[in-house]
């Protein structure tokens, strides 16, 4: 099955760890991201990616790091520099560059932090 | 700036029909997307415009005015399972997406 798979689906942080947020898509999309979401509040951009070992920040980047090593995956870690990491994060991908394409999402990660 | 706006909330009934109303104001257009959010899990495409008028899709439409900034999502013959959060998205000129932050409706048996 093609798709985007996010885990762990909860995850629990104490204060000052950093913690890794995986993303992998088997679909072959160009194109990944990152969104936070709060309640009340429309999804916000953290980072981006439009092709491999390229990226760039959203407007929300501080206190977050991304890597694209591999066209099929898109990890974020959320470092301690980040003052309010309790959110539910959401990773996303599109085929084109450029293009107006659909984003596909995946099911989430609900980060709490302790 | 750029902004997405949508209300907050509505309330309907099982079997009529709700319209969700969202206007923006945007760093160019590349299209209007809507997508629906059940609670706690991620948002699924529902449809997109990008020229002017009505598309149809089944129970769902959505309307777009370019020259107005203004788009509607219309469902028709309610059910239950349509209680979610409704979220408009415009892509602009640098082709990523901005959000609205959701309409939430509540549907009453």
């Amino acid at each position: 099955d093609g798709g985007i798979t996010q885990s762990p689906k909860y995850l629990f942080r104490k204060e000052g760890q950093n913690v890794t947020l995986s993303c992998e898509q088997n679909l072959n999309h160009d194109a990944m991201y990152w969104y936070r979401q709060d309640p009340g509040q429309g999804l916000r951009l953290i980072y981006y990616s439009q092709i491999v070992n390229d990226f760039q920040k959203g407007d929300i980047a501080e206190g977050y790091s991304v890597s694209r090593e591999k066209k099929e995956s898109f990890p974020l870690t959320v470092t301690s520099a980040q003052k309010n990491p309790t959110a539910f994060y959401l990773c996303a991908s599109r085929p084109g560059q450029g293009e107006a394409d659909t984003q596909y999402f995946g099911p989430g990660t609900r980060l709490t932090v302790l | 700036g750029q902004n997405i706006d949508q209300p907050t909330e509505m309330t309907a009934t099982e079997g009529a029909i709700v319209q969700i109303n969202c206007t923006y104001q945007t760093s160019g257009f590349n299209g209007l997307f809507w997508y629906q959010q059940h609670a706690g899990e991620a948002p699924t495409f529902l449809s997109y415009n990008v020229l002017d008028g009505l598309e149809e899709k089944g129970r769902f439409s959505s309307f777009l005015s370019r020259s107005k900034g203004y788009s509607y999502l219309l469902l028709k013959e309610l059910q239950m399972k349509d209680s979610a959060s409704y979220l408009c998205a415009v892509m602009d000129s640098n082709y990523q997406l901005i959000w609205g932050a959701g309409t939430k409706l509540i549907i009453k048996p």
